[in-house]
């Protein structure tokens, strides 16, 4: 079966400084790869996507940006974390017309 | 654009009774999927139900079922037989293919307390 893990579960950060997030799926090959930022009460919004290694889309202009070194890893990254940065980001897997299947979650406050 | 609208932001059921949750949508594709998720405490996103716009019987699983509009856009979820563990969070979501994946476009999300 397959398996979605992302981690840290939770980060505390200052502003400045730089983040890493990652993310990685067992049991299936080439996934289709997602980011997305969860805010205090607010649906999802979709950062990035990926349909292959070294191939990321980025939906929305922002501090973060995403790489895919692996087929089955998927890493969200910024330089310099904003206060605006906060949030619960979620990483998720989907094959090509299927639904998407979530990881446990990150949650990042940047003081 | 695709939007999705939940316009209920909290809920509650008494237990072993049943409850309705309201989602409508907008858009002009004509062939999409909708899903309900769920987001308990521990806030890992786990899917509820799937349905695929082409299909016109509306999808169950187990005491979740949906009653799928598309003339009107709507896409309700119903639980029968409310159960504790079914407080949660719960999110509608418009599935469009785009350049080879998918994005999900969710609502608000309805927050459901199953009281005992």
């Amino acid at each position: 079966s397959q398996t979605i893990h992302q981690w840290p579960a939770t980060l505390v950060q200052p502003v400045g400084s730089p983040l890493s997030l990652e993310c990685t799926v067992e049991g299936t090959s080439n996934p289709n790869l997602y980011w997305y930022r969860q805010a205090a009460g607010r649906g999802l919004q979709l950062l990035f996507y990926s349909v292959g290694i070294g191939q990321i889309s980025s939906e929305v202009p922002q501090n973060l940006s995403a790489s895919r070194p692996q087929d089955r890893q998927f890493i969200l990254s910024s330089k310099k974390l904003l206060l605006s940065d906060s949030g619960f980001y979620l990483c998720a897997w989907s094959k090509l017309a299927g639904e998407l299947f979530f990881g446990e979650g990150s949650r990042l406050t940047v003081l | 654009a695709q939007t999705v609208t939940q316009s209920q932001p909290e809920m509650s059921v008494q237990e072993a009774e049943t409850v309705t949750l309201s989602c409508t949508y907008d858009t002009s594709e004509n062939n999409y999927y909708l899903f309900w998720y769920k987001q308990p405490p521990s806030r890992q996103m786990i899917l509820v139900i799937r349905q695929e716009a082409y299909k016109q019987q509306n999808a169950t699983e187990n005491r979740f079922s949906v009653n799928f509009q598309k003339a009107a856009k709507s896409f309700s979820l119903k639980i029968s037989d409310s159960q504790l563990g079914d407080t949660a969070m719960y999110f509608c979501a418009f599935m469009k293919h785009m350049a080879g994946a998918n994005n999900l476009f969710f609502g608000t999300g309805t927050r459901l307390t199953v009281i005992p």
